[in-house]
């Protein structure tokens, strides 16, 4: 099932602005890891953040985790026309371990960058 | 990064006929592997978990007749849509787990092939 919610479902920024995106779950997990996709196309893995790691940066990304609130936030800053494109949170839960290592995708975040 | 790939990209078949999709992890092992479909503007759907030796796990509702997943080495899983309708017709991704860990902690980077557009006439 997915247990992922995405919010916003789209968002629409001009280029250079900050992009930020929320995600919510609802079982305890091991890990959160977002993923951007292009239209039509396979998913790029971005950044994996850990159950006991509250932030993570990478470039341009920086992300948060909150296991309290079940919540996750990814950030974009500076964005550019290129990171057009949806943007997945996907959680591993906390049961999964073993060799079923199975990721649970939200609905996903449409991102538009307006050049 | 990992690489998998996926073959073929698109594909297009008759109704009633059956068509293959395969999924190898290109530089590294994968024991576990993952079959997913996306309709246009929503999520990924996991259908199964493909793992390497040993039947396939499905999701409920999803019929394992009729998408047979073999995995038979360990850098290669094949999706089968057998006797494909129309409603079929969908974007299928694989993916393939890269484990890693260390002491206390350990889990997967999960790498994406690019996927296959099936469409069924």
């Amino acid at each position: 099932s997915q247990q992922g919610e995405e919010d916003p479902q789209a968002l629409s920024i001009q280029e250079g602005e900050n992009a930020t995106m929320n995600c919510s779950y609802k079982t305890s997990i091991n890990n959160l890891q977002w993923y951007r996709q292009n239209s039509g196309r396979g998913l790029v893995h971005l950044i994996l953040i850990r159950s006991n790691e509250r932030e993570k940066h990478s470039g341009r990304l920086r992300v948060t985790l909150d296991t309290s609130k079940k919540s996750s936030s990814l950030l974009i800053t500076a964005s550019r026309a290129a990171d057009t494109a949806s943007y997945f949170c996907a959680t591993e839960g906390a049961n999964s371990g073993g060799s079923n290592y199975k990721l649970t995708f939200g609905k996903g975040t449409l991102l538009t960058v307006n050049p | 990064g990992a690489v998998v790939s996926q073959h073929p990209s698109w594909v297009i078949c008759k109704s009633g006929t059956s068509v293959k999709i395969e999924c190898r992890s290109l530089d590294f092992q994968a024991t576990t592997m993952f079959w997913y479909r996306q309709f246009p503007k929503q999520s990924l759907m996991l259908m199964a978990t493909s793992n390497e030796g040993s039947k396939a796990t499905y999701e409920q509702g999803v019929e394992k007749d009729k998408f047979l997943i073999n995995h038979a080495s360990l850098t290669l899983s094949t999706l089968t849509v057998t006797s494909a309708h129309p409603e079929d017709s969908s974007f299928y991704i694989c993916s393939a787990a890269k484990l890693w860990g260390g002491h206390g902690f350990s889990g997967n980077t999960i790498y994406f092939g690019e996927g296959s557009w099936l469409t069924v006439v």
